[in-house]
């Protein structure tokens, strides 16, 4: 089984929509990021969490929320979809002083 | 602040001939940097790492970078492609130990390997 494992791992959906990605982690680490990777521009930081009261926003937060419900699980959502949110999106954890650990992505598509 | 910028978003290579891709960072304070690989459908793997110690640093699969100072650097080479090599490749900088959660990512380089 995976240590880090993103669901769902494709959507498509329409502008205006609520979407919610889940991460969950196996791995015992108390930080958890969410990245986003378009082509050309690498993998941005949306939000990363120190542990379940500490949550803070990255580079690019702006129309994105996060919630870390336990240790081991930290959802990504985006209140109304725009199409310029279509991306793959990564959920990543580490333990602050090891790589940090990235789940297989979610490819969302928003019309 | 820090940045990276990778030469060439695109890099072809025969089976069996040298791997070189390129990284140059900037950074305020003494960087640590790495490099990771992503296959095909897959999130980001380490390759390897620089943290102040040894500057030519050896990672998996037959890959190593060297720290140059001097050319703000951190290419990473491989002495012999494989085919199995063909993926995404990302430099990453952070700066050091205290900062280490906020990596910035290069914007990457495609590896084919042409048999």
């Amino acid at each position: 089984d995976a240590d880090v494992t993103q669901t769902p791992r494709n959507r498509i959906t329409k502008t205006g929509k609520r979407i919610m990605l889940e991460c969950s982690q196996t791995k015992g680490h108390d930080r958890m990021y969410w990245y986003r990777q378009d082509p050309g521009l690498g993998l941005r930081l949306i939000y990363y969490s120190f542990d379940v009261k500490d949550i803070n926003k990255g580079e690019i937060s702006d129309g994105y929320s996060v919630s870390r419900q336990a240790q081991a699980k930290f959802s990504l959502s985006l209140e109304s979809a725009i199409p310029n949110q279509t991306a793959l999106y990564f959920c990543a954890t580490s333990d602050g002083d090891r790589p940090q650990h990235f789940g297989d992505g979610t490819r969302l598509s928003i019309l | 602040a820090q940045s990276v910028t990778q030469l060439g978003s695109h890099v072809s290579v025969s089976e069996g001939a040298l791997v070189l891709l390129r990284c140059n960072y900037s950074s305020s304070v003494p960087p640590y940097l790495f490099w990771y690989v992503q296959y095909p459908n897959q999130g980001l793997q380490l390759l390897l790492k620089y943290t102040s110690a040894a500057t030519l640093v050896k990672g998996i699969n037959g890959f190593e970078a060297e720290f140059k100072k001097s050319e703000t650097s951190f290419h990473l080479t491989k002495p012999s492609a494989h085919m199995s090599d063909a993926a995404e490749y990302f430099c990453a900088v952070s700066g050091g130990k205290t900062s280490y959660d906020k990596v910035i990512f290069g914007p990457g380089t495609s590896l084919s390997v042409i048999p």
